[in-house]
């Protein structure tokens, strides 16, 4: 299972755009990058899933690039309640398999 | 309404007091997981389940027990509970069609003293 790193903690104001890089060096071919995001004393809830290129939906968008060692999650517009830890993942399109979650990226939202 | 359940929400025990977290998915999802929360370590999973009685070990399954009898199904069991399984767990379900999004319950805070 490819390996994730994310920064550690970032900090934003509300309004602003906030880019999560991941690095994930050890993809393989048939990995996917999926992120979530952990409210406190909630299960991780899903954000957005990408293979290549950049996916869009109402959230967030997902940037990946051409050799896929990294992915950029963009949350536009931040408010408060995107105060969250968010957490990179990458895996295969496989049912079924032994999940890594690190120790995401804590943001921080301020007004 | 599409969802994990999972019980208790909270619960304190004993040291050496068997306990069952139970965790329930009602979407047919043919993969469960076990999850453990602590400060700082991000989530480990402990035990997953690609299917009924097919379960295998995550990063940290020691001291932990699960079971797949029923596909919505998938029970944590602590058989001599001890002070560092104190913890937030979270159990989660996905389909195994393509590469669905995993799902998680609310979470059960576990204090063992």
């Amino acid at each position: 299972l490819a390996k994730t790193t994310q920064p550690i903690s970032m900090d934003s104001y509300e309004g602003q755009e906030v880019n999560i890089t991941c690095s994930h060096n050890n993809i393989a071919t048939n990995d996917y990058i999926t992120w979530y995001q952990q409210f406190p004393s909630q299960g991780p809830r899903f954000i957005i899933q990408g293979y290549k290129t950049k996916v869009t939906n109402e959230v967030a968008s997902l940037f990946i690039p051409a050799d896929r060692k990294s992915s950029t999650l963009s949350l536009p517009r931040v408010s408060l309640s995107d105060t969250a830890v968010y957490y990179c993942l990458v895996g295969p399109n496989t049912g079924g398999f032994k999940t890594i979650f690190g120790a995401g990226t804590r943001l921080f939202v301020k007004a | 309404e599409a969802q994990v359940t999972q019980n208790p929400r909270y619960l304190i025990t004993v040291t050496g007091k068997k306990l069952t977290v139970t965790c329930s998915q009602n979407m047919n999802h043919e993969y469960m997981s076990w999850y453990r929360q602590d400060p700082g370590l991000g989530l480990r999973q402990i035990y997953y389940s690609m299917n009924v009685e097919v379960t295998d070990k995550g990063d940290v399954p020691e001291g932990y027990k699960v079971s797949r009898k029923e596909k919505r199904n998938f029970p944590l069991i602590l058989e001599s509970p001890s002070p560092n399984q104190t913890s937030l767990y979270f159990c989660a379900s996905r389909d195994s069609l393509y590469n669905s999004p995993l799902h998680f319950g609310n979470g059960t805070r576990l204090t063992v003293t």
